[in-house]
């Protein structure tokens, strides 16, 4: 099966650049989507495509995706950044077809 | 607007049978697959399956295969998650999910969650 691997959490103070990391093997060549979502809530996708950024979402959310670690990277973060980050892939050939990361905890300080 | 309401939240006893349900609206309901996605109580987001309004056509997780069922009614523009006989593990927030590409799997919009509590 396919696994995909991100750190339980990452702490960052206000105004800083959070990066939360997805492993896995040769994810650059995989399509990647990121979701965020904050207690209580569904989630939301804040990047799909491992870069692209859905209408809506500030320009501050960005992604990147090679070899065998996809990106997420939160520019000038802020209070309402807070919240549990999923990453995701597709892939038809693998017996899950879609498979979640662990999902990552973004504290603000 | 795009909106995908989700049936109330549920308490049932283990062995008892459930249907909840996924409303589409603000756009042609059989025009995307809808994805079902778990959430166990603390834990992440895990892949059960889709299903494409169409024709019921359906894609299971490996792992949920045969433990649940999808269907939807398209004259309605709803989806269905169902249970014939639930277990205490089924005890979770499921969320329905509009399935953007079908081959990219990502989902742009998400019901507001049902929670399913199972216990005697």
């Amino acid at each position: 099966s396919y696994v995909l691997t991100q750190p339980p959490s990452v702490s960052v103070a206000p105004g800083k650049t959070a990066w939360i990391t997805c492993g896995g093997s040769n994810i650059g060549r995989k399509n990647v989507h990121w979701y965020q979502q904050k207690p209580g809530l569904a989630p939301v996708l804040v990047i799909f495509y491992s870069s692209e950024r859905p209408s809506g979402i500030p320009e501050r959310f960005s992604g990147s995706n090679s070899g065998n670690t996809a990106t997420l990277t939160i520019s000038r973060v802020e209070a309402g950044d807070e919240a549990d980050y999923y990453c995701q892939v597709c892939d038809r050939n693998i017996d899950q077809h879609v498979v979640f990361g662990g999902g990552t905890r973004l504290t603000v300080l | 607007e795009v909106h995908l309401v989700q049936s109330g939240a549920e308490v049932n006893k283990p062995g008892e049978s459930l249907k909840i349900s996924c409303k589409g609206s603000g756009y042609i309901f059989i025009s995307y697959w809808i994805a079902w996605v778990r959430q166990m109580p603390g834990k992440g987001l895990e892949w059960m399956g889709t299903i494409n309004p169409t024709d019921s056509q359906t894609t299971y997780n490996p792992s949920l295969q045969g433990q649940v069922s999808f269907s939807a009614d398209r004259s309605i523009s709803t989806a269905y998650l169902q249970w014939r006989s639930l277990k205490a593990s089924d005890t979770a927030i499921y969320y329905c999910a509009r399935l953007k590409h079908f081959d990219y799997g990502d989902l742009d919009y998400w019901g507001q969650g049902t929670l399913v509590t199972v216990s005697s």
